[in-house]
């Protein structure tokens, strides 16, 4: 089965920083990678997506995906957070049919 | 489409009684999932359905839990009886055949005490 790893479960940074959170995946077949951000007290949504083609992702909010298969990672990056950005971020992957999820990272963006 | 609808948002009960949890998929889509989210654990899978089939059910953590899909647009979560630990917040989620990307509800926050 697949599984998903996510480091530096909380991270605290001001407006304009630079944002990069580490996804790592373990999956022998085709792989399918997620993004998926959870504001406070919303349902999970869909950030970006990889299913093949170019390894660099374009998702919503200006947030980038960059799938590096020799290092088994779909990293998440964002040039420039805002307030706005504060959220619970996951990473997932697809396979077997089922969508195996990272633990998350809570992210803060302080004004 | 309205997305997938859960029902209710906030529950909450004391210890041994009966809770079942609700949710409309979006029209179309084929599979079905029930997930749990907690601190500690992060979001884990319980359940999923094909079809209104249950096709993997190997994260219902016992026999307390329940799940059923009598019909394409329904499906219940049940626990019985319930217990503090089983606190969390459910999601169900949906996904349409030959799509891997999956549509989650805004979820249930229950809470037993």
């Amino acid at each position: 089965a697949q599984s998903v790893s996510q480091h530096n479960h909380h991270v605290i940074l001001s407006e304009a920083a630079s944002l990069e959170l580490g996804c790592n995946y373990s999956y022998g077949g085709t792989v399918n990678l997620f993004w998926y951000v959870q504001y406070p007290g919303q349902h999970l949504q869909l950030l970006l997506k990889y299913f093949s083609g170019d390894p660099l992702v374009k998702g919503i909010k200006g947030f980038e995906a960059e799938f590096i298969k020799s290092k088994f990672s779909f990293n998440l990056r964002k040039p420039s957070v805002q307030w706005s950005d504060t959220a619970e971020y996951f990473c997932a992957c697809y396979g077997n049919n089922r969508l195996a999820f990272g633990k998350g990272n809570q992210v803060v963006v302080i004004p | 489409d309205a997305g997938v609808i859960q029902s209710p948002r906030h529950e909450v009960t004391e210890m041994g009684q009966e809770v079942t949890l609700r949710c409309k998929p979006i029209s179309g889509h084929d599979y079905l999932f029930w997930y749990r989210q907690t601190m500690m654990r992060g979001l884990e899978l319980l359940i999923y359905f094909n079809n209104n089939v249950p096709i993997d059910d190997s994260g219902m953590p016992e026999d307390r839990f329940s799940a059923k899909m009598p019909n394409a647009s329904f499906s219940t979560l049940k626990i019985q009886p319930s217990e503090p630990r089983d606190s969390a917040v459910y999601f169900c989620a949906s996904r349409g055949a030959g799509y891997n990307e999956q549509f989650f509800g805004p979820g249930t926050r229950l809470t037993v005490l």
